[in-house]
């Protein structure tokens, strides 16, 4: 019964590889998100899609590529990783577009990068 | 901007007191407010949020405060148990809209037995 949900929950790997991370949602919202938490806690927020439309793309690198084959899943693509990919990546759904938002979270994907 | 910050990054309470965390924020047209409580290992977990047409609202043993002449929001937590230990966010929902949620540093709150 897991709302969001996201594979994998540790994520080793090599500097310049290519990795995916998956989420699931089976809230029956209409919009997801990504965002990245670095080793302060801070939590800032990469994408957006509602109904697998691109709705925010902060300042992120290229190299980061979400794909929303439904709007029940969020996956992101990142290549030629760097060290300072290393963070934990939420993914997050929320019911209403351009109300309040709440957000529900998964349960993050740590991504260490050597 | 991302302007929304905490006063302490941390803060250590006995068990069975009361906390109090507080967050200062920048845009004085937000409308909505949430906290969030993060622990070890895990997302973000919602706990209480407010309107900026309000100015408290309780839940079960927290309340949330928002002043807004001073663009202040604070999360109070009575009779801190252990179970409390965790980093809390506040977050604010900025004109931009509900996308552009933004979220504080977070203050670390410990429980001391």
């Amino acid at each position: 019964d897991t709302a969001v949900s996201q594979t994998p929950k540790y994520l080793v790997t090599q500097m310049g590889n290519d990795k995916s991370i998956k989420c699931e949602q089976n809230l029956g919202h209409d919009t997801m998100y990504w965002y990245k938490q670095d080793s302060k806690k801070f939590l800032k927020i990469m994408f957006s899609y509602n109904n697998k439309e691109l709705i925010i793309n902060e300042t992120v690198p290229n190299r980061f590529s979400p794909k929303s084959p439904d709007k029940a899943h969020l996956n992101l693509h990142i290549n030629s990783l760097e060290l300072g990919d290393s963070a934990v990546y939420f993914c997050a759904s929320s019911q209403e577009v351009g109300t309040s938002g709440r957000r529900f979270f998964g349960p993050g994907t740590r991504l260490t990068v050597l | 901007g991302e302007n929304v910050g905490l006063h302490l990054p941390t803060l250590s309470v006995q068990e069975g007191d009361n906390s109090i965390i507080n967050c200062a924020y920048s845009n004085s047209a937000s409308d909505y407010f949430i906290w969030y409580k993060q622990e070890s290992g895990k997302g973000p977990q919602f706990i209480i949020d407010i309107r900026s047409n309000m100015d408290k609202r309780q839940g079960q043993r927290v309340t949330v405060l928002l002043n807004k002449t001073v663009k202040h929001l604070s999360l109070q937590i009575a009779a801190t148990q252990p179970g409390d230990s965790a980093v809390y966010f506040c977050a604010e929902t900025p004109p931009q809209g509900a996308q552009k949620l933004v979220f504080g540093q977070g203050t670390r709150l410990t429980i001391n037995p």
